[in-house]
């Protein structure tokens, strides 16, 4: 079975400062992983995903996350952050398969101050 | 494309009531996804259907949940005898896929059920 740690439940940090959401997974075949937000008041929306190929993956609004497996972390990370992204961000992880669904994390509240 | 809607987006109920939700994903996705989400929690898999066949359900899922698909288009989740534990964000998800390949999950805004 699959499982997602994400070990911080909380992410205080200043705007333009760097960020960092760690995930960690647990699986014993090969994954996909995704990170969804969760804007306040707002449904679930993909941020990022990876499928193959590139274990570095980007989203449009300059977030990124890194699949490492050997470690199998999948980090999401900002180099300068807006008080727009401060949400809940949701770590996922599935396997191919016949049914797709998603294993989440039990998410990090991400906080940007002024 | 619309995406996915739910209805009722709040809902408050006395225990032991009946309940039902209902999910219209987006038009042309063939699978649909129930998930449920706790205070503080990530979201849970509670059931899937392909076109209009449940194919897969949680152990979450008791006996007093339904679900169902009957064209292959929108869905209904049925809660009956609701108890404060149910108390939850419902949520649905859609995907198009085909070919073994995963594809996106498109979720909607959810219901949030609240048993007093």
């Amino acid at each position: 079975a699959q499982s997602v740690t994400q070990l911080d439940s909380q992410v205080p940090v200043f705007e333009e400062a760097p960020v960092e959401l760690r995930c960690n997974y647990s699986s014993s075949v090969s994954v996909y992983l995704f990170w969804y937000v969760q804007y306040p008041n707002q449904g679930l929306q993909l941020l990022l995903k990876y499928l193959s190929g590139s274990t570095l993956v980007e989203s449009i609004n300059g977030f990124e996350a890194e699949f490492n497996k050997s470690q199998t972390s999948f980090h999401l990370r900002k180099p300068s952050v807006h008080i727009s992204d401060t949400a809940e961000y949701f770590c996922a992880v599935t396997t191919k398969g016949n049914t797709d669904k998603l294993i989440f994390g039990t998410g990090t509240r991400l906080q940007v101050f002024p | 494309d619309t995406g996915v809607s739910q209805d009722p987006r709040h809902k408050i109920t006395k225990r032991g009531q009946n309940v039902t939700f209902r999910c219209d994903p987006i038009s042309e996705h063939n699978r649909l996804y129930w998930y449920r989400q706790t205070l503080g929690q990530g979201p849970e898999f509670l059931t899937y259907f392909q076109n209009e066949a449940q194919l897969e359900k949680s152990r979450l899922l008791s006996d007093r949940f339904s679900a169902e698909r009957p064209k292959g288009s929108f869905s209904t989740l049925e809660i009956q005898r609701t108890e404060q534990g149910d108390s939850a964000m419902y949520l649905c998800a859609s995907s198009l896929s085909g070919d073994g390949r995963s594809d996106t999950q498109y979720f909607g805004p959810g219901t949030r059920l609240t048993v007093l």
